[in-house]
């Protein structure tokens, strides 16, 4: 499974853009990447995944480098419902499984 | 609330003992998954089930754990002879085939129900 590296922690305020990093040097042609959160006691939520192009949906944005070895999910206002962790994982084109890494703990301060 | 919903939500039992947890995943979804998931660490694939058919399991499902699907809809994950280190949140997650669109939802993402919570004294 090709690996993902994300900062283990950041720190943000209410009301301010997020954007979280992750770096996926060894990612193939096929893999897309996916971002889940886990707020706490609850289990992962989807929030958005893409392959090559730019994507937007009502929880976020994905942005993706052009040579795709990295990515940037940005939460445009956060807010303190979003404090979570963030997992970017790569997943290969029908592959089933999510492989999780750690994650980065984003805190929201008011 | 993702509309999975797992029982129970925490189990105590004593090392040795035998446990079993039942996912119920959202109606229409084919596709059943199951994780586990330690302090401080993010979730492991354990098991996948399309409709009642097993079809991948990790090396970390091992002997004294399994998993099924009898009739394509809930699954229960038994656990026998318990051991301390089973001690985890143990997830369930459904999704769609990308053949079953109807629902309206993306076929791709995974929705994860809140877990059972083991700890084995």
């Amino acid at each position: 499974d090709a690996k993902t590296t994300q900062p283990n922690s950041m720190e943000s305020n209410e009301e301010e853009p997020v954007h979280l990093p992750c770096n996926h040097s060894t990612i193939s042609g096929t893999d897309y990447i996916h971002w889940y959160r886990q707020l706490p006691s609850q289990g992962p939520e989807y929030v958005i995944h893409g392959l090559t192009s730019n994507v937007n949906n009502r929880m976020a944005s994905l942005a993706i480098a052009e040579d795709r070895k990295s990515s940037t999910l940005i939460l445009h206002r956060a807010t303190l419902r979003d404090a979570a962790v963030y997992y970017c994982i790569l997943r290969g084109q029908g592959a089933q499984k999510l492989v999780f890494g750690q994650g980065t703990r984003l805190t929201i301060n008011p | 609330d993702t509309g999975v919903s797992q029982d129970p939500r925490h189990k105590i039992t004593k090392r040795g003992q035998n446990v079993t947890f039942r996912c119920d995943p959202i109606s229409e979804h084919n596709r059943l998954y199951w994780y586990r998931q330690t302090l401080g660490q993010g979730p492991e694939f354990l098991t996948y089930f399309q409709n009642e058919a097993q079809l991948e399991k990790s090396r970390l499902l091992s002997d004294r754990f399994s998993a099924e699907r009898p009739k394509g809809s809930f699954s229960t994950l038994e656990i026998q002879r318990t051991e301390q280190g089973d001690s985890a949140m143990y997830l369930c997650a459904s999704s769609l085939a990308p053949l079953f669109r109807g629902s309206g939802r993306v076929g791709n993402e995974q929705f994860f129900g809140p877990g059972t919570r083991l700890t084995v004294l």
